[in-house]
């Protein structure tokens, strides 16, 4: 069946590290998003990318759709970049499926 | 541009009572999603509508349901409401059906049963 799995699912970083975040899709991706929720629960845009790699800033991201699999990467991290990443994966053009998160929290 | 609108922004129900959610999609959007999430946990697809027709839903008991109104606008109910459906109730839309664009999510409605 269809699986988004994302990893590590709870991560701690110091102040000014740098991470990567993985999501593992089950199946050819129609198109793929990164998310990033904050504290207060609102769903922020951070990459729109079925393929390829894309760069704003601290962040990057980078998804090899043969090989299904996507990675945030986060450099320099500020505390303000806590919360929860999510990926989803849209495989028929239609709905997206949630991967299960990797909660970050960025100690100062 | 006007981003995606939900409203309420909060709402407190007791058990057994209905709630009504609304979304308002960008403009020029016409497919409409809703999500609930509960507490700690992630998100979990509700309904697709787009065009005015429900297309899809997830794995929700029948007293989920909504519409699309002609100016693609969407009401998410829940009837007989049960103290599991606490959560933050999550709108998305996106361009058009099948359309090769991004969900852009409204803040939610935080729904809190009695």
């Amino acid at each position: 069946g269809i699986q988004v799995e994302q990893s590590p699912p709870d991560l701690i970083l110091q102040e000014g590290a740098n991470s990567t975040l993985r999501c593992n899709f089950s199946d050819s991706v129609n198109n793929l998003q990164w998310f990033h929720q904050n504290p207060w629960g609102q769903l922020i845009n951070l990459f729109y990318i079925p393929s390829g790699t894309k760069q704003n800033g601290r962040l990057s991201a980078t998804t090899v759709a043969t090989e299904r699999y996507s990675l945030l990467y986060i450099s320099s991290s500020q505390t303000t970049d806590s919360g929860v990443y999510f990926c989803a994966v849209d495989f028929a053009g239609n709905q997206f499926y949630f991967g299960t998160g990797t909660s970050l929290t960025v100690i100062p | 541009e006007a981003g995606v609108t939900q409203s309420p922004t909060h709402l407190i129900k007791t058990r057994g009572q209905q709630a009504t959610l609304r979304c308002s999609p960008i403009s020029g959007h016409t497919s409409v999603y809703w999500y609930q999430q509960a507490l700690g946990l992630g998100l979990q697809f509700l309904l697709w509508y787009d065009e005015g027709e429900e297309r899809n839903r997830g794995n929700f008991p029948p007293r989920f349901s909504g519409r699309q109104f002609p100016n693609y606008s969407s009401e998410l109910n829940v009837n007989a409401l049960e103290l599991d459906d606490s959560a933050l109730y999550l709108c998305a839309s996106r361009g058009t059906m099948r359309s090769n664009q991004p969900q852009h999510f409204g803040d939610g409605t935080r729904l809190s049963i009695l």
